[in-house]
């Protein structure tokens, strides 16, 4: 069964700052992971999504970078601001036929960027 | 319109009513997931679609819950007899297709049992 772990649970960090969030998954068979943020009472905004064949992909301040062999994916932020603010969740999806379709979640990682 | 949207926001039961979820995916995509998201807890997934069709219903937690969509379209998601555990915010989400493409997901519905 896939599991997906995130650390840090929570982040507090001066706005400027450059930061990175991690991302382990225990399963490396999976077809993509994707990023993707959450504001409260909000639904999820997708990030960025890397194809199981790729190593990172970028998007403005942002940059997700995929180690399969090791589960580990690791999302960067650069010059971070306080509309970063959210909680930042990494879904992978896979292993497997019957289930490939599915994202298996992380708990998050709750970012606070102060002024 | 341009996103996923669901109806209602928010929804307020008493134990033991039966409520009905209503997704609307983004125009032509063919698949559609629904998920769950208890206070505190991470997402879990609930059920897939692709087409009309449910190829995996995995997540369903019992039987009192179920789902159905038609048209390649609007999905609904129904539980009945609800009990305070089924408090949550359930999300829809759809994609092109399965396996390689994103999931965009709607804002979801809040379900609060009383």
């Amino acid at each position: 069964k896939q599991e997906v772990t995130q650390i840090p649970a929570a982040l507090s960090v001066p706005e400027g700052e450059n930061l990175v969030l991690n991302c382990s998954f225990t399963d490396s068979a999976i077809y993509n992971l994707q990023w993707f943020r959450q504001d409260p009472g909000k639904g999820l905004t997708s990030l960025l999504l890397i194809q199981s064949s790729q190593r990172e992909q970028t998007s403005g301040r942002l940059n997700a970078s995929l180690d399969k062999s090791s589960g580990r994916s690791t999302l960067y932020i650069a010059a971070s601001q306080p509309g970063d603010s959210a909680t930042y969740l990494c879904a992978v999806r896979g292993p497997g036929t019957g289930t490939a379709s599915k994202l298996t979640f992380g708990t998050g990682t709750r970012l606070q960027v102060t002024l | 319109g341009a996103g996923v949207s669901q109806s209602p926001s928010n929804k307020v039961t008493e134990k033991g009513k039966d409520v009905e979820l209503r997704c609307d995916p983004i125009s032509g995509h063919t698949a559609l997931y629904w998920y769950r998201q208890r206070l505190g807890q991470g997402l879990e997934f609930l059920i897939y679609f692709q087409g009309n069709s449910a190829p995996d219903k995995s997540g369903l937690p019992s039987d009192r819950f179920s789902a159905e969509r038609t048209g390649e379209s609007v999905s609904t998601l129904t539980i009945q007899r609800t009990q305070q555990e089924d408090s949550a915010v359930y999300l829809c989400a759809s994609s092109l297709g399965q396996f390689y493409n994103e999931q965009f997901f709607g804002p979801g519905t809040r379900l609060t049992v009383l």
